[in-house]
């Protein structure tokens, strides 16, 4: 079965500490994985995907394919960082994204 | 650009009531998404628009249909409203369909049925 999950509700981090959003996946073949993220009082936003290797933000996502993992880290948290991350994942076909439930960040001064 | 509007942000049904929610986006895609949000489930894909003129169901099309207007608005109906139909609704657009196109969202509708 297709699956994404991500195992924290809430993370809860201080200011200038590491943070790792945790993100598992369960799917047959080469999906496309990405970051969302909601900012309150703002809409869905895509904060980086997979095959752009890119980082942003302060934010980088390592694709496992053994551990099926996609765990997003930042090495520094600030506070505007603080907001609700959701994982989420593509498979061919492309139309059908599955979402994690999502795991809210709260970054503490 | 606005990029993908969604109207209205609020609304309160009483059971068995209809509505439709209404969806466009101003970027020229070509795949259109409606979703909705539920506490500790994330999105969940309702139904979806490959491009103008077609729609397919998603995880949860039970109690909604769609209609692709035109290449830019998606409308999303509600013809018998119920409680578990309470919920946040998100429209998203994508330039296409392959895995890795970027989907746009909307500010999401809040829907309270009673």
């Amino acid at each position: 079965a297709q699956r994404v999950t991500q195992p924290e509700k809430l993370l809860s981090v201080f200011k200038g500490a590491p943070v790792e959003l945790k993100c598992n996946y369960s799917y047959s073949g080469s999906p496309e994985l990405f970051w969302y993220v909601q900012y309150s009082r703002q809409r869905l936003q895509l904060l980086l995907r997979h095959i752009s290797r890119e980082s942003i933000k302060g934010f980088t996502a390592d694709l496992n394919k053994g551990e099926t993992s996609f765990h997003l880290k930042k090495p520094f948290a600030q506070e505007e960082d603080s907001a609700m991350y959701y994982c989420a994942l593509r498979g061919t076909g492309g139309f059908k994204t599955i979402f994690g439930a999502g795991t809210r960040l709260f970054v503490k001064a | 650009n606005a990029g993908v509007t969604q109207t209205p942000k609020f609304q309160v049904l009483k059971t068995g009531q209809s509505m439709t929610l209404q969806c466009a986006q101003d970027m020229n895609h070509n795949s259109m998404y409606w979703y909705r949000q539920d506490p500790g489930m994330g999105l969940r894909l309702i139904y979806y628009s490959a491009s103008e003129g077609t729609t397919d169901k998603g995880e949860v099309p039970n109690g909604y249909n769609v209609s692709r207007l035109n290449k830019r608005e998606f409308s999303l109906r509600l013809e018998s409203a119920a409680p578990s139909q309470t919920s946040v609704y998100f429209c998203a657009s994508s330039e296409g369909w392959e895995p890795a196109d970027t989907q746009y969202f909307g500010p999401g509708t809040r829907l309270t049925v009673l």
